[in-house]
């Protein structure tokens, strides 16, 4: 089964911290990654997508990472805020799954003040 | 653009009662998705189209759960007879083949007692 796994479930750090989240899947043929953010209540919004051709996409402090043959993506946070503070889903398009994107779990960031 | 618009935001039923959740994608988008968010499942894909024809629904739970896309603007989910268990916030989100980054809209919270 192509699933995808984000670990830790729950993160928190103090405010100015450098600080990277971990995405991993399961099978290295995929199409694109994409990372969210969602706020509580809220619905997802598209932070960066990664072409399995890339290795990495940036935009301002966050850097996204795609290494397809050991199944692993990171996004960086640099100089951490309190407004940072959120659930960060990863998800990838498998080549074999038309444009259907598996989610991973989330990981629930704190930014401390 | 306004992006992906759902509605309502909120719907409280009664189990047994007809549901209609409402989505129109982002104008010029070809692909919409639903999906569903629970704690306990994260965030599962029901059915998507292309160019207004359903592509894979093999994420719709059951026999009550229907949607269709009658025109390229415009698109309903209806679960019918609805039960507590699909108490959970419905999400939609488009896309275009150009990028395949797709946008989510707000969601609508859905509790059915």
């Amino acid at each position: 089964k192509q699933e995808v796994t984000q670990i830790p479930a729950a993160l928190s750090v103090p405010e100015g911290e450098n600080l990277v989240l971990n995405c991993s899947f399961t099978d290295s043929a995929i199409y694109n990654l994409q990372w969210f953010r969602q706020d509580p209540g809220k619905g997802l919004t598209s932070l960066l997508l990664i072409q399995s051709s890339q290795r990495e996409q940036t935009s301002g402090r966050l850097n996204a990472s795609l290494d397809k043959s050991s199944g692993r993506s990171t996004l960086y946070i640099a100089a951490s805020q309190p407004g940072d503070s959120a659930t960060y889903l990863c998800a990838v398009v498998y080549n074999n799954a038309g444009n259907m994107l598996t989610f991973g779990g989330g990981t629930r960031l704190m930014v401390k003040p | 653009d306004a992006g992906v618009i759902q509605s309502p935001r909120h719907e409280v039923t009664e189990m047994g009662q007809e549901v209609t959740l409402r989505c129109k994608p982002i104008s010029g988008h070809d692909y919409l998705f639903w999906y569903r968010q629970t704690m306990m499942r994260g965030l599962e894909l029901l059915i998507y189209f292309n160019n207004n024809v359903p592509i894979d629904d093999s994420g719709m739970p059951e026999d009550r759960f229907s949607a269709k896309m009658p025109n390229a603007s415009f698109s309903t989910l209806k679960i019918q007879p609805s039960e507590p268990r699909d108490s959970a916030v419905y999400f939609c989100a488009s896309t275009t083949g150009a990028s395949y980054e797709q946008y989510f809209g707000p969601g609508t919270r859905l509790t059915v007692t």
